[in-house]
């Protein structure tokens, strides 16, 4: 099993549209997360921390479950400039880890 | 405050040749993590590293990779012997020391191409 698995993707959404992205990690002693986003051939940019109240910047809003090692992102009233690929990151005493990321793409 | 500068941007190289990635830190960063991106792929874990140590290795092949970061200097990652699957994007970030739930900064990252 990966140490962190994220949606296949890619997802293809009109704008306007909700659309979620789910990530699953193995390690149960990870004690910290975060979504990146990768624009095509750019390096990836930190887009929030997960906290495990939830928490919410503008139209992104992310959740942790500890107790099913699940983290999500939420994009609400997507944009053309989301289109991205996400990418899930778990930490765990400064070791971070990747998932391979799911790609999006917001079309008019 | 620069950010992690990376260098090269790009590099070629022909199979048998060595390729040298340096990636410098950000300021008072003493965490330095290796990933590589192959095109249409994820980021893959390859090393972490903080001064003089390596901490975790278990993402960087055994034969012909190598990686040091220096009391002095930049981070190194060395690939000995080249071939042609070494061709990838290949990304350094950093964090502060000691913190958690830390954040990454990502240089630019070195295009390897290899002829």
């Amino acid at each position: 099993r990966k140490e962190v698995e994220q949606d296949p993707g890619p997802f293809n959404v009109p704008e306007g549209a909700t659309v979620a992205f789910n990530c699953t990690y193995s390690n149960s002693a990870s004690q910290s997360f975060f979504w990146y986003r990768q624009d095509c051939r750019k390096e990836p940019k930190l887009l929030m921390s997960v906290y495990s109240s939830g928490n919410e910047d503008g139209r992104f809003t992310a959740q942790l479950n500890r107790a099913s090692q699940y983290i999500s992102l939420l994009i609400r009233d997507s944009k053309l400039s989301d289109s991205a690929t996400y990418l899930c990151v778990v930490e765990n005493n400064n070791d971070m880890r990747f998932g391979a990321g799911t790609r999006l793409t917001v079309k008019p | 405050n620069a950010g992690v500068m990376q260098n090269p941007r790009h590099l070629v190289r022909r199979r048998g040749q060595e390729a040298r990635l340096r990636c410098s830190p950000m300021k008072g960063h003493s965490h330095v993590y290796w990933y590589r991106q192959l095109p249409e792929e994820g980021l893959k874990f390859m090393v972490y590293l903080q001064k003089e140590n390596i901490i975790d290795e278990s993402g960087m092949p055994k034969e012909r990779f190598s990686a040091e970061f220096p009391k002095e200097g930049p981070s190194i990652l060395r690939i000995q012997q080249v071939v042609r699957g070494d061709s990838a994007a290949y990304f350094c970030a950093s964090s502060p020391q000691g913190q958690g739930n830390e954040k990454l900064f990502f240089g630019s990252g070195t295009q390897l191409s290899v002829l």
